[in-house]
C-alpha cells in the first residue's frame, strides 16, 4: 500500500522567505509526527498531532515554525522568515496510536 | 532530562565479525526503547523495539535498566547491514514521540 509521502522532496529558498512542507500520512493513521534531521543536531522531534490537534509542540525551535493538520490527514509545516540554520531534512511519520511509526522520504530544505 | 546517547559516530567491522552498537539513555521512568535503521537512499524504518523482544535480521537488543543501556548486537555482521542506526526512546504517555540518539554509521567491509 501507499506509504507516507512528503512534498516537495527538495526545496531551495532564500533567507527571509516563507516555506510550506507537506506530509500525507498513511490512510487511517491517527498520529502524525514531524522531525528534523540536521548535521549538527541529529534527529529532533518537532511536533505531534493526534487527529487534528497538537498535544505536543515542544520541539518547535521558534515561533517562526508552525504546523497544522486538517481532516485528520494531511499536515503542513510552515517556516516563516527562513534562516540558514533552518536548513535540514524535515521528516514526517505516522502511526496508529503508539505503534510503529512509518517515516516519509523527507523534504530537504536549503536556505541560501 | 530525557536523552539518548550513541557514543560512536562510525563503527567499521569486517564481514562475519560480531558487532555491537552502543546506546545509553537518561530517563526517570520505564522507557520504551527502539532501534531504527536507515539504509542508503531508503527511509528510516523500525528495526526492533524492546517490548517485543524479537530478533530482526539477526540483531538483538537487551534493555539493561541498571546500566540504562540498550545496545544492539549481531554475532556475524553482513555487508548488507551497512547503514545508519538510531537508538530512540519514547517517554511514557507522551503520544509516542521519539527522542533519538545522534546515530551510528555501521560499515561492514568484505
Amino acid at each position: 500500500g501507499a506509504g507516507v509521502s512528503q512534498s516537495p522532496s527538495n526545496k531551495v529558498t532564500e533567507k527571509g522567505k516563507d516555506v510550506e512542507l507537506r506530509c500525507d500520512p498513511i490512510s487511517g493513521h491517527t498520529a502524525l509526527y514531524w522531525y528534523r534531521q540536521s548535521l549538527g543536531q541529529g534527529l529532533e522531534f518537532l511536533i505531534y498531532f493526534q487527529g487534528n490537534s497538537a498535544p505536543d509542540k515542544s520541539g518547535l525551535p521558534s515561533d517562526r515554525f508552525s504546523a497544522e493538520r486538517t481532516g485528520g490527514s494531511v499536515s503542513t509545516l510552515t517556516i516563516q522568515r527562513t534562516q540558514q540554520e533552518d536548513s535540514a531534512v524535515y521528516l514526517c511519520a505516522s502511526s496508529i496510536q503508539n505503534y510503529e511509526q512509518y517515516f516519509g522520504p523527507g523534504t530537504r530544505l536549503t536556505v541560501t | 532530562a530525557q536523552r539518548v546517547t550513541q557514543p560512536e559516530k562510525l563503527l567499521s567491522v569486517f564481514k562475519g565479525a560480531p558487532v555491537e552498537l552502543k546506546c545509553n539513555y537518561s530517563y526517570s521512568g520505564s522507557p520504551e526503547l527502539f532501534w531504527y535503521v536507515q539504509y542508503s537512499r531508503q527511509r528510516l524504518q523500525l528495526l526492533l523495539r524492546h517490548i517485543s523482544r524479537e530478533s530482526i535480521k539477526g540483531f538483538t537488543a537487551d534493555l539493561n535498566k541498571g546500566e540504562t543501556s540498550f545496545h544492539l548486537k549481531k554475532p556475524f555482521a553482513q555487508e548488507e547491514d551497512s547503514a545508519m542506526y538510531y537508538c530512540a526512546l519514547s517517554p511514557f504517555n507522551q503520544g509516542g514521540k521519539l527522542i533519538f540518539g545522534q546515530g551510528t554509521e555501521l560499515s561492514v567491509k568484505p
